[in-house]
């Protein structure tokens, strides 16, 4: 089955500046590609996603990058913000399929 | 986008009582939901899937007759804990989506359940 890993764990960042998430994943047939923000107490809320037609997708400050070649996509949020302090969690999916595969989390910590 | 809702949004209960934990997509209907326990700090761990009108499916090592799922609805899933304990208290997650489009999945806000 589909294996996806996060990294980092935890990652503060100075407010204004940039944070990027990575993942892997191990499962070639996995095309969608979906991050989502989980503020505490609270269910993943999806920010962005991409498939695997497509590069890079860019949505205002987030933006996520994917190479399918090296089965590896990146979270970047740029000019971070103290409201962008929460967990993100990664995952992949096969698009026709049902069931999602997460990454590990990873808790960011925007600092004022 | 869809709006999926838990209820309730946290329980405590005592030990050896049973819960049970709504689902509920309240602009679309959803042919497939999924039930997810998240420990402190962790990842989500798909727990099992139910599609309407048809049995759940579990994931390895999950108890099909501790976790009860009912999707007898294309709105409503149900996830029952049944006499509860203390280790099965957790952040329970559900998603809800159509069958065969993962990219349409949605999940709710969490139950927060904690056994005494």
């Amino acid at each position: 089955g589909e294996n996806v890993e996060q990294h980092p764990s935890t990652l503060s960042v100075q407010e204004g500046d940039s944070a990027v998430i990575k993942c892997t994943y191990s499962d070639s047939a996995s095309n969608y590609f979906p991050w989502y923000k989980q503020e505490l107490g609270k269910g993943p809320q999806l920010i962005i996603d991409i498939r695997s037609n497509v590069g890079e997708k860019k949505d205002q400050r987030i933006a996520v990058t994917l190479n399918k070649t090296a089965k590896h996509f990146s979270l970047h949020i740029t000019e971070t913000q103290p409201e962008d302090s929460a967990v993100y969690f990664c995952a992949a999916s096969f698009e026709g399929g049902n069931q999602f595969y997460f990454g590990t989390g990873t808790s960011l910590t925007v600092i004022p | 986008g869809a709006v999926v809702s838990q209820h309730p949004s946290w329980v405590i209960c005592k030990s050896g009582t049973s819960v049970k934990i709504e689902c509920r997509s309240l602009d679309f209907q959803a042919t497939t939901m999924f039930w997810y326990r998240q420990f402190p700090k962790q990842s989500l761990m798909l727990m099992a899937t139910s599609n309407e009108g048809s049995k759940a499916t579990y994931e390895q090592g999950v108890e099909k007759d501790k976790f009860l799922i009912n999707h007898a609805s294309l709105t409503l899933s149900t996830l029952t804990v049944t006499s509860a304990h203390p280790e099965d208290s957790s952040f329970y997650i559900c998603s809800a989506g159509i069958s065969g489009r993962a990219y349409e999945q949605f999940f709710g806000p969490g139950t927060r359940l904690t056994v005494l």
